[in-house]
């Protein structure tokens, strides 16, 4: 059973740090998204990748097939940059839903 | 900029009544999900849907769940007879082909009282 891992669980964070965000999975995927939740719980699809690594604007997300982790970058962060960032993955045994992770909780404070 | 639409965004219904939630997908694509959030808990899948009918679901979604695409535009979840425990916020997702980029709705919150 394909199992996805997050931490940490919580961050708080002031405004312009680094924050890295990591993710595990026990099973080989195909694919693993990057996502965000903001209070009030829409879903954002913030990357999918199946390989190396994907930059868009101050986030970066790069993902390690041989060992099973990716990890979520975000340079120069903000206050608007606090939600929850969620990482959900296919699993390579074939399943068309995402396994989710928990969540990371992210505070920037200014 | 194409975008998943659910309604309602929040739904209060008693216990034992159906319930309707309703997605459009984006319109080029080819697989609809839904998934499931109780709340403080991680989002769950319950079922694909592809080509009109189902093509995976998960052990959550039991006879009392059913889906639907009633036109070219609508899919539908229907609870039957909704229990307390079916309270949750519950997205409906698309993606132009099976494990490609998945687009969520803003989900619709259903609570059961």
């Amino acid at each position: 059973k394909n199992e996805v891992e997050q931490s940490p669980q919580n961050l708080t964070a002031q405004e312009g740090e680094f924050i890295t965000i990591n993710c595990s999975y026990s099973v080989g995927i195909s694919a693993l998204h990057w996502l965000q939740q903001h209070p009030g719980g829409g879903i954002v699809s913030l990357f999918m990748l199946s390989s190396g690594k994907k930059k868009h604007g101050r986030l970066i997300a790069t993902i390690n097939i041989q060992e099973k982790h990716s990890s979520l970058h975000i340079t120069a962060s903000h206050p608007r940059d606090s939600a929850v960032y969620i990482c959900a993955d296919y699993s390579g045994g074939g399943a068309d839903g995402l396994t989710f992770g928990k969540g990371t909780h992210l505070i920037i404070q200014p | 900029e194409p975008e998943v639409t659910q309604t309602p965004s929040h739904q209060v219904t008693q216990m034992g009544q159906e319930v309707i939630l309703r997605c459009v997908p984006i319109s080029n694509h080819l697989y609809f999900y839904w998934y499931r959030q109780i709340l403080g808990q991680k989002v769950e899948f319950l079922v694909s849907f592809y080509n009109n009918e189902i093509s995976e679901k998960s052990e959550i979604f039991d006879d009392q769940f059913s889906v639907e695409r009633p036109d070219g535009s609508n899919f539908t979840l229907k609870i039957r007879s909704t229990k307390l425990e079916d309270s949750a916020m519950y997205f409906c997702a698309s993606s132009v082909h099976r494990n490609t980029e998945a687009f969520f709705g803003q989900g619709t919150r259903l609570t059961v009282v």
